[in-house]
């Protein structure tokens, strides 16, 4: 099983700033196969990134991935109110699909 | 816009089975992998398995030996059953759809709103 680790567990940052998220992986993933996903409090995850960089219908371009092999980022280039939520990585190039534990992105 | 919709019991007692059903709307289930997800309270995703419109399964090991996905395609419906439940499957459960057809290593685009399942007494 692919374990991914999420760092940090908590950003606390003003609106305005860079979030700047990080997820490693216990083996290589593909980038193709490399997902970041936003949730909210009492909602479903929503997917946010695909492919490691590759922004999904209707995302806000203030959103970025990057990254290969082990080590992945997802970067929000200035951050609105509506983005302090929690943030997954996930991987599904190998069964079973896992999900890093999350870094929660809270208002400073 | 694709639209799924998780319904079943809120409340579940241990050894019991938890079954739930994933209703699909404003597409076809056809020729996509639909899959469950788990989230227990304030903590992170698991993955529990998913389902082709063909019937094809795949299950995380971690649950295999209680977890059944099947797929009803008259109804636009899926279903998990999972036997056997204790205090530790006490989760919101979501179902989930891939974002494009034919593709099983993908991202999930869709989601349903999820629901809250308590397993107790």
């Amino acid at each position: 099983e692919i374990v991914l680790t999420q760092s940090p567990g908590t950003l606390s940052l003003s609106p305005g700033e860079r979030a700047t998220l990080s997820c490693r992986a216990s083996q290589s993933v593909p980038s193709k196969f490399l997902a970041w996903y936003q949730q909210r409090p009492g909602q479903a995850p929503r997917l946010l990134i695909s492919g490691a960089s590759s922004r999904a219908a209707g995302i806000p371009d203030r959103f970025s991935g990057s990254g290969s092999g082990t080590d992945f980022t997802l970067t929000i280039s200035s951050l609105e109110p509506e983005d302090f939520a929690v943030y997954y990585c996930q991987q599904y190039v190998t069964s079973p699909w896992t999900f890093g534990q999350g870094t929660k992105v809270e208002i400073k | 816009q694709v639209q799924l919709q998780e319904s079943g019991p809120g409340l579940v007692k241990p050894s019991e089975t938890l079954s739930l059903t994933c209703t699909v709307s404003g597409g076809s289930i056809n020729n996509y992998y639909w899959s469950w997800i788990r989230q227990p309270p304030g903590k992170g995703l698991e993955w529990i398995g998913y389902i082709h419109h063909s019937g094809s399964t795949n299950y995380n090991p971690s649950l295999k030996s209680r977890v059944t996905i099947s797929i009803d395609t008259s109804k636009s419906q899926f279903s998990l059953k999972l036997t056997s439940v204790t205090a530790a499957d006490t989760a919101v459960y979501f179902c989930a759809r891939v974002t494009a057809p034919y593709r099983v290593n993908d991202a999930f685009h869709f989601w349903g709103q999820g629901t809250m399942v308590t397993v107790s007494s």
